[in-house]
């Protein structure tokens, strides 16, 4: 059964405290990325990865961090320096050499800061 | 970089009313211009596509067109249904590159009325 998924699904995290977000994907995808969903604004951009090994900051990558060890995983590390992070988190995958972009997104993290 | 701007942000319309929203965009590079559908607590999902080397593509109730001179995009559905609330979210790809970055715009919370 081909996907992406995320884990955990929910996520509390104290003041100060670093988090890491999983995501996962068999797709067999290059690229994979990162997305913060608050309400009406849209998804906006943390990171992104086009090959393992190599990524790059989003829009908004400040107080993020990221690896890229394997092809199939992409976490994410929430840091203490973001300001604000409660927020719904959305990992998405694509196969850039494919002429259709698709992104397939995880089901995402809701990430609550106590 | 690429900015998309979406409107309008809320949309309420009756069962069986068309639905209109818009999107425009900043780089004439971009070429790729996804739909994608968020239903309440899910992941985003395609519903819709289109390439710059064309004007229009429909799939069943869903239409979209492209403008490429005035660099706008709109999303039609006619004949809705209840099951068509859900936010919608446009897209475009980052100046005209393969890889798939996408910028999205800020989201249209479409109510259908029964």
């Amino acid at each position: 059964d081909g996907g992406i998924t995320q884990s955990p699904k929910y996520l509390f995290r104290k003041e100060g405290q670093n988090v890491t977000l999983s995501c996962e994907q068999n797709l067999n995808h290059d690229a994979m990325y990162w997305y913060r969903q608050d309400p009406g604004q849209g998804l906006r951009l943390i990171y992104y990865s086009q090959i393992v090994n190599d990524f790059q900051k989003g829009d908004i990558a400040e107080g993020y961090s990221v690896s890229r060890e394997k092809k199939e995983s992409f976490p994410l590390t929430v840091t203490s320096a973001q300001k604000n992070p409660t927020a719904f988190y959305l990992c998405a995958s694509s196969s850039p050499g494919q002429a259709r972009n698709e992104q397939f997104f995880g089901p995402g993290t809701r990430l609550t800061v106590l | 970089g690429e900015n998309v701007e979406q409107h309008p942000s809320t949309l309420s319309v009756q069962e069986g009313d068309s639905a209109v929203i818009k999107c425009t965009y900043s780089d004439s590079a971009s070429n790729y211009f996804p739909w994608y559908k968020q239903e309440l607590g899910k992941r985003p999902q395609l519903i819709i596509d289109i390439r710059s080397n064309v004007g229009e593509k429909k799939d069943q109730r869903i239409a979209v067109t492209l403008n490429k001179t005035a660099k706008h995009f709109s999303l039609h559905i006619t004949e809705t249904q209840p099951e068509d609330s859900a936010v919608y979210f446009c897209a475009a790809n980052a100046g005209g590159t393969s890889y798939g970055k996408l910028t999205f715009g800020q989201g249209t919370i479409l109510t259908v009325h029964p």
